[in-house]
């Protein structure tokens, strides 16, 4: 079973700062997400990634397969990313599905005004 | 539907009933997932639905717990004589695609996860 970890576990930053979590798995996998999940509860996929790098606005992910890290970066971060971002990796038979996923148990980041 | 549906937001049980949670997946995703979040851990996988295939159980922590999807659409999480440690948030995914090969090697979007809201499950 894929072990992962994710830091920093809780993350305070003022407004504006450049934001980075950290993901690093122990087996290889066919991709990773990221996921947000909102005060409230709900859940959202960010990305969803298996080489280089991806871009979304403010939000950007890169991994590295062959180190086993994956980072998710916020640029000028803003109270609104407040939330919890978990980082999930689908086993290598899986194609890049979300069966069978392994989560990290989240990074708590608050965005202060 | 524009999202995926869960429901009850909110069940509260006595020990020992048997609980249903429903998930509505977005229309045309094929693939379902349920997942459970208890206080304080992490997600944690607990069975897969691809069309009219065979789901993937593997994630279902005993056999209280079984699962249902009639006409590749709504499923259903049937949780048996419910215990105190079944108590957490069940949520359900949809993805459009199959999640398994033959889209290995494309991740166009195929497999990208919308949540619902979730369930939260009170076993008193």
């Amino acid at each position: 079973k894929n072990e992962v970890e994710q830091s920093p576990q809780n993350l305070t930053a003022q407004e504006g700062e450049f934001i980075t979590i950290n993901c690093s798995y122990s087996v290889g996998i066919s991709a990773l997400h990221w996921l947000q999940q909102h005060p409230g509860g709900g859940i959202v996929s960010l990305f969803m990634l298996s080489s280089g790098k991806k871009k979304h606005g403010r939000l950007i992910a890169t991994i590295n397969i062959q180190e086993k890290h994956s980072s998710l970066h916020i640029t000028a971060s803003h109270p609104r990313d407040s939330a919890v971002y978990i980082c999930a990796v689908a086993p290598w038979y899986s194609g890049g599905g979300a069966d069978g996923l392994t989560f990290g148990k989240g990074t708590h980041l608050i965005i202060q005004p | 539907g524009a999202g995926v549906s869960q429901s009850p937001s909110n069940k509260v049980t006595e020990k020992g009933k048997d609980v249903e949670l429903r998930c509505d997946p977005i229309s045309g995703h094929t693939a379902l997932y349920w997942y459970r979040q208890s206080l304080g851990q992490g997600l944690e996988f607990l069975i897969y639905f691809q069309g009219n295939s065979a789901p993937d159980k593997s994630g279902l922590p005993s056999d209280r717990f079984s699962a249902e999807r009639t006409g590749g659409s709504v499923s259903t999480l049937t949780i048996q004589r419910t215990q105190q440690e079944d108590s957490a948030v069940y949520l359900c995914a949809s993805s459009r695609g199959p999640g398994r090969p033959p889209l290995a090697g494309d991740y166009t979007g195929a497999n990208v996860l919308t949540f619902g809201a979730g369930s939260r499950l009170t076993v008193l």
